[in-house]
Order: structure tokens, then sequence, then C-alpha cells
């Protein structure tokens, strides 16, 4: 079966900090990937997505992420953090013929800390 | 703005007891989904729903069933609610159009079972 896998599961970083979250899943063809950020009390809302063209895609809120097909790698980045990005963030995969279903990974609790 | 309505935020409930969890959704998507949310294991997908009537079972539909009558609104049904059920609920739904596949996620129901 197909996976995603986040290998940061807690980061605490001070503000103005670089951020770099990775991202890889385990599937050799066509994907559509997606950054998803759960802030504390807040419901689930999409950060960026990839579907296909630049591979290097930008989101809300200053974040990007790059597409790197040979790695199978979606890392999500942020050039200088700050305190309101403390949240939870999923990286997701829509693998073709796999209907409309999303594959999360396990999550990234990310604390920035003034 | 896509608009998804969960009827409960939280709810207790004892071991036993047949438990409704309510999903509404006002942008006419065809697809609306189930998830459960637990720390550490990231999302993790019990049923979806392609259209109205119709249901596949995700990756976890042991103990949980699903109701999809109308096209707004799809049900997650704890037949007998147990301890391991105890989560945060989250429902979700999508345009089938694969150039616009976003699922919106709505606010979530964290569901005690005790």
């Amino acid at each position: 079966a197909q996976s995603v896998s986040q290998h940061n599961h807690h980061v605490i970083l001070s503000e103005a900090a670089s951020l770099e979250l990775g991202c890889n899943y385990s599937y050799g063809g066509t994907v559509n990937l997606f950054w998803y950020v759960q802030y504390p009390g807040q419901h689930l809302q999409l950060l960026l997505k990839y579907f296909s063209g630049d591979p290097l895609v930008k989101g809300i809120k200053g974040f990007e992420a790059e597409f790197i097909k040979s790695k199978f790698s979606f890392n999500l980045r942020k050039p200088s953090v700050q305190w309101s990005d403390t949240a939870e963030y999923f990286c997701a995969v829509l693998f073709t013929g796999g209907g409309n279903k999303l594959t999360f990974g396990t999550g990234t609790q990310l604390k920035v800390e003034l | 703005d896509v608009k998804v309505t969960q009827s409960s935020r939280y709810l207790v409930k004892r071991t036993g007891e047949k438990v409704f969890l309510e999903c509404v959704q006002d942008m006419d998507h065809e697809n609306m989904f189930w998830y459960r949310q637990d720390p550490g294991l990231g999302l993790r997908l019990i049923y979806f729903s392609y259209d109205v009537k119709m249901k596949e079972k995700g990756d976890i539909p042991e103990g949980y069933s699903v109701s999809r009558e109308k096209k707004e609104r799809f049900s997650l049904i704890l037949e007998s609610a147990s301890t391991n059920q105890t989560s945060m609920y989250l429902c979700a739904s999508s345009s089938p159009d694969m150039n616009v596949n976003i699922q919106y996620f709505g606010a979530g129901t964290r569901l005690s079972v005790l």
C-alpha cells in the first residue's frame, strides 16, 4: 500500500529561524501533493498544493514546498518562522488510481518560541 | 467559501451506545470523507462516498458504518461504541474534478467513550 512519511514528529524553533519539514511518499506514479495545517483549536486547512508544472510551489503565509520526483519528496519550507506558525502540519498525497482518496502523513508538531 | 459543518464539537458517550456523527457540506461536492485523527497517527480514512447512497471502506472501517441519503449529508455511525473509538473525527468534502481536487475539512468532533 502507498504510504506517506513525515520524519519530524516534533520541531521546536525560535522566531526567525528557518523551517524545513520533510515528506516522502512510496509511489513512482503520478501524484498530487498537499500540505495542510491545523492551528490550535482550528480546523485543517490547505497550506499549498502541487498538481503539475513548476515543482516549486508557494502557499499562504510565506510557505513553499518543492516537489523532487526522483526523491519522492515534497518538503515544506519557510525562511523565517513566526510564533503564529505554531501548529501541526500534515503532508498528504493523492495517488493516481486511488480515486479521490488522500493518504496523510503522521503530522509534525511545530512549536515556535519567542 | 466552502463550508463543512459537523453537528457536534464534543460528545461523551458510554460503551455500547449507538453514536451518530453528522456532517453537512454546502458546496454540492460529490465526494465526502470521514477520518479519525489520533496523536502520532495522523489522519486515517474510515469511509468515503463518491455519490448519494454510495460508500466505500477506507483504511480502518471496522466498528463503523456510514449513510449518505442526500448529497450534502454524510453520517458516521458507531453501532456499539467502544473506548478505543475515543478520538477526534473529521469530515471532509471535495469535488471529483482532479484539477481542483482539494479536500475541505470540518472543525471536527471530539468523541469520548467512557
